[in-house]
């Protein structure tokens, strides 16, 4: 079945990187997808990989893929007190054919420390 | 751009009366929006599809007559929490595709008492 698992809790100083790791389950996902959530608000888009790629990055934020061990990483540089979040991995099982849905993981609560 | 809106962002309602959420892509149609519930420090579980002039396609285990979904223009769906019970309470957060991308609204929070 289709499953993302994703570590609950990562704490960081500010100014250090955070990385922030996902495994999905189901081989044919298309896209995969890293979001951010900040307390009672909805969720922000952060960046996403299509699964013939390696990597991705954009800015401080540096998306890696290894689609052979299912293994999804989203790293944040120079972390800021501002990032402390709930960071969720999603995957689309399919494009195109499908509805579109995503699977969620249950989120990684980011907590940065001055 | 791709941005979504909900509204109302907080409702407190009482127990038995019906609620309405709407969901809007301001700067794109989207043909399809997606609803989805959080509990408390928990992932978004997935209630139903919508689809723009059809039926919505519900998630096992989700009432269709309690939760009613309209997908009445390519810009906005609307979700009604019909006889609404304590159990309800909860955020709800919509989402609309583009392409291959889902843009998130900024959820409503359901308090029934």
């Amino acid at each position: 079945g289709e499953d993302v698992e994703q570590s609950l809790f990562l704490s960081v100083r500010e100014g250090d990187s955070s990385v922030i790791n996902c495994t999905y389950t189901d081989s044919s996902s298309t896209y995969l997808y890293w979001y951010k959530q900040e307390p009672g608000a909805g969720l922000q888009l952060l960046t996403y990989i299509f699964s013939n790629m390696d990597m991705k990055q954009d800015q401080r934020l540096t998306v890696l893929l290894n689609k052979k061990d299912k293994h999804l990483s989203l790293r944040i540089a120079d972390t800021q007190t501002g990032d402390s979040a709930i960071y969720f991995c999603a995957e689309s099982p399919s494009y195109g054919g499908s509805q579109g849905n995503l699977i969620f993981g249950k989120g990684t609560k980011l907590s940065v420390k001055p | 751009g791709a941005v979504v809106s909900q509204h109302p962002s907080r409702v407190i309602c009482k127990s038995g009366t019906s609620v309405k959420i709407e969901c809007r892509s301001l700067d794109f149609q989207a043909t399809t929006m997606f609803w989805y519930r959080q509990f408390p420090k928990q992932s978004l579980m997935l209630m139903a599809t919508s689809n723009e002039g059809s039926k919505a396609t519900y998630e096992q285990g989700v009432e269709k007559d309690k939760f009613l979904i309209n997908h009445a223009s390519l810009t906005l769906s609307t979700l009604t929490v019909t006889s609404a019970h304590p159990e309800d309470s909860s955020f709800y957060i919509c989402s609309a595709r583009s392409w291959e991308t889902q843009y998130f609204g900024p959820g409503t929070r359901l308090l029934v008492l």
